[in-house]
């Protein structure tokens, strides 16, 4: 079945400095979206990107969906306290009757002050 | 609030009970899903809605699973003879329209139900 890998699983650092998770798919996907979770709260939504190549910001957020369409990023710079919280990209697959989508297991932001 | 309402918020329940979870999506939302999500791992899709259809269990993990939604909104998802394994928290999405592959929506999470099999 797809599979969907996030890396780093966790990331540190201080604030003001930029970050980046990375997301692979096993399989070529038809959109990815990025979903933010803050510690002891539910995933909320950020983006969903659809077109191969496609970039899109948010403030200090920018995503990128590969070329082939099986790769995304998220990269935040000059974080925030408020940045804090799991990062979770989740894909869906070519070819599924529905928007079924399969998470990544989420890279875990901490920003010191 | 007109957000995703689950309950109960925690649950703990003795190896080999019966427990059974409840989720309020947004009102009118034709799309429901569940998920289940172990500590330090992302949400797992367990089984999806479209109004009172259940199009797809491919994620329930067994036969002791089960999943309702007969009205068309409030669903209940049912874990017979509950294992230590269960142990996790379960959330529910909602969305507003039928999720179609190239046409895909934000999916509206609830705070979940974490479950807790002793």
């Amino acid at each position: 079945g797809q599979q969907v890998m996030q890396i780093p699983q966790y990331q540190h650092v201080q604030e003001g400095e930029d970050f980046t998770t990375y997301c692979n798919s096993s399989t070529t996907l038809s959109n990815i979206q990025w979903y933010k979770q803050r510690p002891g709260g539910h995933p909320v939504f950020l983006i969903q990107l659809v077109k191969s190549g496609e970039v899109k910001k948010q403030k200090r957020l920018t995503f990128q969906f590969g070329e082939a369409k099986k790769n995304s990023s998220l990269h935040i710079t000059a974080t925030q306290t408020t940045d804090v919280g799991t990062y979770f990209c989740a894909g869906t697959g070519s070819g599924t009757s529905y928007g079924k989508l399969t998470f990544g297991q989420g890279t875990i932001l901490t920003v010191h002050p | 609030g007109a957000g995703v309402s689950q309950s109960p918020r925690y649950k703990v329940a003795k190896r080999g009970q019966d427990v059974a979870l409840r989720c309020d999506p947004i009102s009118g939302h034709v799309s429901l899903f569940w998920y289940q999500q172990a500590l330090g791992q992302g949400p797992e899709f367990l089984t999806y809605f479209q109004n009172e259809a259940q199009l797809d269990k491919s994620g329930l993990p067994s036969d002791r699973f089960f999943a309702e939604r007969p009205e068309g909104s409030v669903s209940t998802l049912k874990i017979q003879r509950t294992q230590q394994e269960d142990s996790a928290v379960y959330l529910c999405a909602s969305s507003p329209i039928t999720q179609r592959e190239h046409s895909n929506q934000p999916q509206h999470f609830g705070d979940g139900t974490r479950l807790s099999i002793l």
